[in-house]
């Protein structure tokens, strides 16, 4: 159980596209979502909190309008890159909590954005 | 703001043999969460062990425990009987209960379980 998705795994876009990343978690309800951010040989960096149904908290330094975060339901939570240049390519992973009382988070497996 | 902090960029050890990570971390909360995480190449993050603050027992899963000192704010990660399959790079993470529970990492550990 507690398994949790993302797609796509792989993605290459040209600057000044958008890109789409979902996660979702397939067996539980989350009711909070965290992305993540990791540059290579470096440590995860959190993005974001979303919860379902209302607006994201942004972690300092981190641009809201560039990283969009929707979190419509309680299995899905999507991380737009609007606009992406070459210093957006990153590996982004996302992470699902069941409850706020369930302190554990469950991870997806990434996803490898690479912008020409 | 919690910090964690790891000490050790990168470790090795034979096979069979036994290691211990560092982590320490800087917090003013008196309950949280502690854990390790192991990422292997495939970068898929693996939780390994946790530990809950306010229980004393140090956490055992298999062939990892750690050694959770509190009042040094020390939470090592001891692997026994090594296997190739533990080589991956091994993140700290604090995480404070509550409402706001957001995981904290620290820069990781690079291990390698050599022959």
């Amino acid at each position: 159980g507690a398994v949790v998705s993302q797609h796509p795994s792989r993605v290459i876009c040209k600057s000044g596209t958008s890109v789409k990343i979902e996660c979702r978690s397939l067996d539980f309800q989350a009711t909070t979502m965290f992305w993540y951010r990791q540059f290579p040989k470096q440590s995860l960096m959190l993005m974001a909190t979303s919860n379902e149904g209302s607006k994201a908290t942004y972690e300092q330094g981190v641009e809201k309008d560039k990283f969009l975060i929707n979190h419509a339901s309680l299995t899905l939570s999507t991380l737009t890159v609007t606009s992406a240049h070459p210093e957006d390519s990153s590996f982004y992973i996302c992470s699902a909590q069941p409850g706020l009382s369930y302190n554990e988070q469950f991870f997806g497996p990434g996803t490898r954005l690479t912008v020409l | 703001a919690q910090t964690v902090t790891q000490s050790q960029p990168e470790m090795s050890v034979q096979e069979a043999e036994t290691v211990t990570l560092s982590c320490t971390y800087d917090t003013s909360e008196s309950n949280y969460y502690l854990f390790w995480y192991k990422q292997p190449p495939s970068r898929q993050m693996i939780l390994v062990i946790r530990q809950e603050a306010y229980k004393q027992q140090n956490a055992t899963e298999n062939r990892f425990s750690v050694n959770f000192q509190k009042a040094a704010k020390s939470f090592s990660l001891k692997i026994s009987d090594s296997q190739l399959g533990d080589t991956a790079m091994y993140f700290c993470a604090f995480m404070t209960t509550g409402t706001a529970s957001k995981l904290t990492f620290g820069t990781g550990t690079r291990l390698q379980v050599t022959l």
